[in-house]
């Protein structure tokens, strides 16, 4: 089936700009999380959704970052006036809320470059 | 809070090499721990988990064991093969479902 899709692959903005990230999650899944991936790190976490609820937006960096879900489908994470420290690969997992054990199945990624 | 450290890269070995990947972590309670494998130009995906202590996890040559006593999780396969050059990546996973993940170490076999 399906995996997790997200669009565009390559995001290339200007400073300042405002950039929507779109994430399709497998059918079925209702949990959904955002991550962000700078070069040469880990992986950070930014935000959780079961359903269309977010109940941690713990890991969002500040509040020009925004997620947002339609029911258990579609979710977009918005950053809004963007600043060079925004370059990253940001990935995007979804899985069955079953447990924490669960895997969480990963997106191919949006790269952002803020120039 | 919890974290992640893994060895630094890059790892690079001959095919039929033996790999050690090392991952300590540090965490509060009795959390999961996973290694996910991300291929050139593929997604993350799960490689093995293991979510209780002395449980070993494996899949596909490779093998770790969760030690509490060390609270480690190191990955370990005995002979490599060029399609295992990757990045791998240890994570830990507790009861609020966010991963905390390592660094990422980037493996790369020779023929």
């Amino acid at each position: 089936g399906a995996g997790v899709s997200q669009s565009p692959s390559n995001k290339v903005t200007e400073k300042g700009k405002d950039v929507e990230l779109r994430c399709d999650p497998i059918s079925g899944h209702t949990a959904l999380y955002w991550y962000r991936q700078r070069l040469g790190q880990g992986l950070e976490f930014l935000i959780y959704f079961q359903g269309n609820s977010a109940p941690d937006k713990s890991g969002l960096p500040s509040d020009r970052f925004s997620a947002e879900r339609t029911g258990e489908s579609v979710s977009t994470l918005t950053i809004q006036r963007t600043q060079q420290e925004d370059s990253a690969v940001y990935l995007c997992a979804s899985s069955l809320p079953k447990g924490p054990d669960d895997e969480q199945y990963f997106g191919p990624g949006t790269r952002l470059t803020v120039t | 809070g919890d974290s992640v450290t893994q060895m630094e890269g890059p790892v690079t070995l001959s095919e039929e090499a033996f790999l050690t990947i090392n991952c300590t972590y540090t965490a509060t309670g009795y959390p999961s721990l996973f290694w996910y494998v991300q291929y050139p130009g593929e997604g993350l995906q799960l490689l093995l988990k293991a979510t209780k202590a002395d449980d070993k996890g494996s899949n596909k040559g490779f093998e770790a064991t969760y030690r509490k006593e060390t609270t480690s999780f190191h990955l370990e396969k005995g002979s490599v093969q060029v399609s295992d050059s990757a990045v791998y990546f240890c994570a830990l996973g507790k009861n609020d479902y966010k991963l905390s993940f390592g660094a990422g170490t980037t493996v790369t076999v020779r023929a």
